[in-house]
């Protein structure tokens, strides 16, 4: 059973560092084929795409958001840890960590919860 | 790299069929066979309904089916239920540089 759960602070101020933790379990980060996302969700907003870690331990960015984001993993933790710099209210948004698997290609077939994140003085 | 585009709503009643597009460009939805499908309800994290333009990952009702024309990419659900009333947001693979982006989002409404 695949499950995957965000965690970090539910309230950080303008210019601080976030830094969230999706552990995961029913899969290996080492797996050929498997990758973990961060991806955010403002309140009544779409979807963005924000980050991807693969089994390989490459790593890529949105671009808009490229110099303020770095994701890492570690593997004999089951977790993936994004780190977003100089937050602000915009950045206000739920969280969420999910799974691409190779069955799925690029798709994200496991999703966790989601944490909301308040940016606010 | 822009949002990928979707009408901003959709509705039908029970039992009929609805279809929401999703229009990119050359560089994501044109290039690649890489679009997925999510269904999220109030609340909730979102849900993988199709991926890879067509496929139906296991236990997804067969009422839902995605395609392909040029840039744009379709989801359709037939039958319409009440329980499918819900946002539904596409998403494409974009390249090494840009990577992923999703659509805005449609809300879709069973009358």
């Amino acid at each position: 059973q695949v499950t995957l759960r965000e965690s970090g602070p539910a309230l950080v101020k303008p210019t601080q560092t976030l830094t969230l933790t999706c552990t995961f379990s029913g899969f290996s980060l080492s797996t050929s084929g498997m990758c973990v996302s961060w991806i955010r969700q403002p309140p009544g907003k779409a979807l963005e795409w924000l980050a991807l870690i693969d089994w390989d331990d490459d790593k890529y960015y949105s671009t808009s958001l490229k110099t303020r984001l770095t994701i890492s993993k570690d593997t004999s933790k089951n977790q993936v840890v994004l780190t977003m710099t100089n937050m602000d209210p915009v950045d206000t948004a739920t969280y969420y960590c999910a799974r691409t698997s190779p069955d799925t290609a690029m798709a994200f077939d496991y999703w966790g919860q989601g944490t909301l994140v308040t940016v606010s003085s | 790299q822009s949002a990928l585009t979707q009408p901003a709503s959709v509705s039908g009643s029970p039992g009929q069929s609805i279809t929401i597009s999703c229009t990119g460009t050359s560089s994501d939805v044109g290039s690649y066979n890489l679009v997925s499908w999510y269904q999220q309800h109030p609340g909730k994290a979102p849900k993988l309904m199709i991926y890879e333009v067509s496929k139906r990952p296991s236990g997804v009702s067969n009422r839902f089916s995605g395609s392909k024309s040029g840039n744009t990419a379709s989801l359709t659900i037939s039958g319409l239920q009440a329980e499918d009333e819900a946002d539904y947001y596409c998403c494409s693979y974009a390249g090494s540089s840009t990577f992923e982006v999703f659509g805005t989002g449609t809300k879709v409404t069973v009358l």
